[in-house]
């Protein structure tokens, strides 16, 4: 089973529709998670770190399930701006950053 | 000035041929990574430096050597490469913490030809 698995699409929405992208890692010690965007051919950037209670930004919210080890991002009102690739990121912590990257998932939104 | 950049943004290089790529941080962080991204592939970590140290190397082959002369630079040292080493190659920067955001530089997309 891989580390972090990931849906790498593409998902075609139109916009103003309402997306969710779910993440399954392995490793049931992580201890934090993220999700990172990755516009085609630039590098990743942070979107948002998940939090157990689950945290909204925005038209995005993340949340983490430890007990089914999955980490999830809705976005809602979908944007034309908003296609890019959306990686999961799972830290195994140990002081420093270990992190594990899923494939990503794709994400295009049609007008 | 960007956080953190990257140089060439783009290299061409034969099998026989030895480069560098040069990774810069302003941000004042102590650690540093090394990714490789090729397509339809996750992004894989190479090296992390941490306070100039190396800590990790994930098995990566030994025609890579990185250096990190201090805790703003980094550098892949690059000699008879594959054309399967063809790939994205990202410089992240972080405050070292198990909660913490990686910032990436451009990255260098090497073609081994």
């Amino acid at each position: 089973r891989k580390e972090v698995e990931q849906d790498p699409g593409p998902f075609n929405v139109p916009e103003g529709a309402t997306v969710a992208f779910n993440c399954t890692y392995s490793n049931s010690a992580s201890q934090s998670f993220f999700w990172y965007r990755q516009d085609c051919r630039k590098e990743p950037k942070l979107l948002m770190s998940v939090y157990s209670s689950g945290n909204e930004d925005g038209r995005f919210t993340a949340q983490l399930n430890r007990a089914s080890q999955y980490i999830s991002l809705l976005i809602r009102d979908s944007k034309l701006s908003d296609s890019a690739t959306y990686l999961c990121v799972v830290n195994r912590g140990g002081g420093y950053q270990k992190v594990t990257f899923g494939i990503g998932t794709k994400l295009q939104v049609i007008p | 000035e960007t956080g953190v950049t990257q140089t060439p943004r783009h290299l061409v290089m034969g099998m026989t041929n030895k480069k560098s790529l040069k990774c810069e941080q302003h941000l004042g962080h102590n650690a540093m990574y090394w990714y490789k991204q090729s397509a339809k592939k996750p992004l894989e970590l190479m090296f992390v430096y941490n306070f100039k140290e190396q800590t990790e190397n994930n098995s990566v082959p030994s025609r890579f050597s990185p250096e990190c002369p201090n805790s703003s630079h980094l550098f892949l040292h690059l000699h008879t490469l594959q054309p399967e080493d063809s790939a994205l190659y990202l410089c992240a920067s972080s405050e070292t913490g198990s909660n913490t955001e990686a910032f990436f530089g451009q990255g260098t997309r090497l073609t081994v030809v």
